[in-house]
């Protein structure tokens, strides 16, 4: 079955370091990748994605790029600000083959401080 | 159309109790899907439709489970005789069909069960 694996939390930064949160993934076929922001008390809401291999996705500073030949859809973003503290989850969808259930990582919680 | 509703937000009840929520979703979305997400975990799937069919179940769904979406529309998933193990954030997120789908979901802000 579809599964996805990313990095444990928290991770805790200063403002304006470096972040990566590893993903890879388990999938049939080739699935959409993404990854979803859940801020304190909010519900969860697209942060970037990608559907082909190669594809990068970014938005608000954050970027992944879609690498099928490592499995892996790794969250990065140059400078991080306190208030990008948040929950990420990766994410696949399939897009083919009749089953089109999203599979969500645990989750990696963020922590930024000033 | 503001998004993905659901209701209520929050429901405190004794065990043994049936409890119901409900989602609205996108309107041109014709896939709802239900998940529940407890402390430190991420999503875990229910079910899900296409328009009024419920097309798949996790082996998580008891029989005290049951979703409906009777019209393609909102959708109810109700929990018979809750146990204190129903505790969780229920999740409701929608997706437009095949053809213009990326597989991108809308979520609600979801509901959260409390069993006693």
């Amino acid at each position: 079955g579809n599964s996805v694996t990313q990095m444990e939390g928290p991770v805790t930064l200063s403002e304006e370091a470096f972040l990566t949160i590893n993903c890879t993934y388990t999938a049939t076929g080739y699935p959409s990748l993404f990854w979803y922001v859940q801020y304190p008390g909010e519900g969860l809401q697209l942060l970037l994605k990608a559907t082909k291999a190669d594809d990068k996705g970014s938005n608000k500073g954050f970027e992944a790029t879609y690498r099928k030949e490592t499995t892996s859809f790794h969250l990065e973003k140059g400078s991080v600000q306190v208030s990008d503290s948040a929950v990420y989850f990766c994410a696949l969808a399939p897009l083919s083959g009749g089953s089109y259930i999203p599979t969500f990582g645990r989750g990696t919680s963020l922590i930024v401080h000033p | 159309d503001t998004g993905v509703s659901q209701d209520p937000r929050h429901k405190i009840t004794k065990r043994g109790q049936n409890v119901t929520f409900r989602c609205d979703p996108i309107s041109e979305h014709n896939r709802l899907y239900w998940y529940r997400q407890t402390l430190g975990q991420g999503p875990e799937f229910l079910t899900y439709f296409q328009n009024e069919a419920q097309l798949e179940k996790s082996r998580l769904l008891s029989d005290r489970f049951s979703a409906e979406r009777p019209k393609g529309s909102f959708s109810t998933l109700e929990i018979q005789r809750t146990e204190q193990g129903d505790s969780a954030m229920y999740l409701c997120a929608s997706s437009a069909g095949q053809g213009s789908n990326t597989g991108e979901l809308f979520f609600g802000e979801g509901s959260r069960l409390t069993v006693l």
